[in-house]
């Protein structure tokens, strides 16, 4: 097990293009979630899925992000027509939900700049 | 969501115990009470988390208080790799259990350790 993994670990685009983020998570768990986080603020949700479902979306995720898991493995998470305050560190976590309390398991997040 | 409060800072010297408080005086009687860390340049980690009674594992202690308003992470012998910034987080379960997992990261504690 090698852990949840991200990838990329760094991107710099320009504004107005268009990037798109993986996350691999532990294989077996059934829930993975999307979190945006700067600097010197806490992580912030932005959606997580069950299986290939997204359960919920924060409302912080506007309509140029786009995330999906089409098999309920892997997860990618699209960002449409860049903008500067879209530079964050974007971080994924998964987790094996089986009714009750569990753990986060968190990558180490894609750094995104924004110019 | 309910909502936790911590100290901005605390500091520890190296081999010393450190106790790390939260305050959650909405708690509800169904919300968990999770501790994750963040070390520079990485993502979260989990580090432990309980409801009512108190709990122990490798890296921690959490101590909850009788009314569940409170509750302390305790570091036995803080070394210099506890460096990191600590998050108390309430999660709690809504009609099919959804929002667990789902974390609400506050700003947490900034936990400085002197050699």
């Amino acid at each position: 097990d090698t852990g949840v993994s991200q990838d990329p670990r760094h991107k710099i685009t320009k504004r107005g293009q268009n990037v798109t983020f993986r996350c691999d998570p532990i294989s077996e768990h059934n829930r993975l979630y999307w979190y945006r986080q700067t600097l010197g603020q806490g992580p912030e949700f932005l959606t997580y899925f069950q299986n290939e479902a997204q359960l919920e979306k924060s409302r912080l995720l506007s309509d140029r992000f786009s995330a999906e898991r089409p098999k309920g493995s892997f997860s990618t998470l699209e960002i449409q027509r860049t903008e500067q305050g879209d530079s964050a560190m974007y971080l994924c976590a998964s987790s094996l939900y089986k009714g009750g309390n569990t753990e986060a398991f968190f990558g180490q997040g894609t750094r995104l700049t924004v110019v | 969501d309910a909502k936790t409060t911590q100290p901005n800072s605390m500091e520890s010297n190296e081999e010393e115990p450190v106790h790390l408080p939260c305050n959650h005086s909405t708690i509800s009687g169904t919300d968990y009470i999770h501790w994750y860390r963040q070390l520079p340049s990485q993502g979260p980690e989990y580090v432990i988390h309980g409801l009512t009674s108190n709990v122990n594992n490798r890296m921690a202690s959490l101590a909850i208080a009788e009314d569940r308003k409170s509750s302390t992470l305790i570091l036995h012998r803080a070394t210099l790799r506890d460096a990191a910034v600590y998050y108390c987080i309430l999660t709690g379960s809504n009609a099919g259990g959804t929002s667990y997992g789902k974390l609400t990261f506050g700003q947490g504690t900034i936990l400085t350790v002197h050699p």
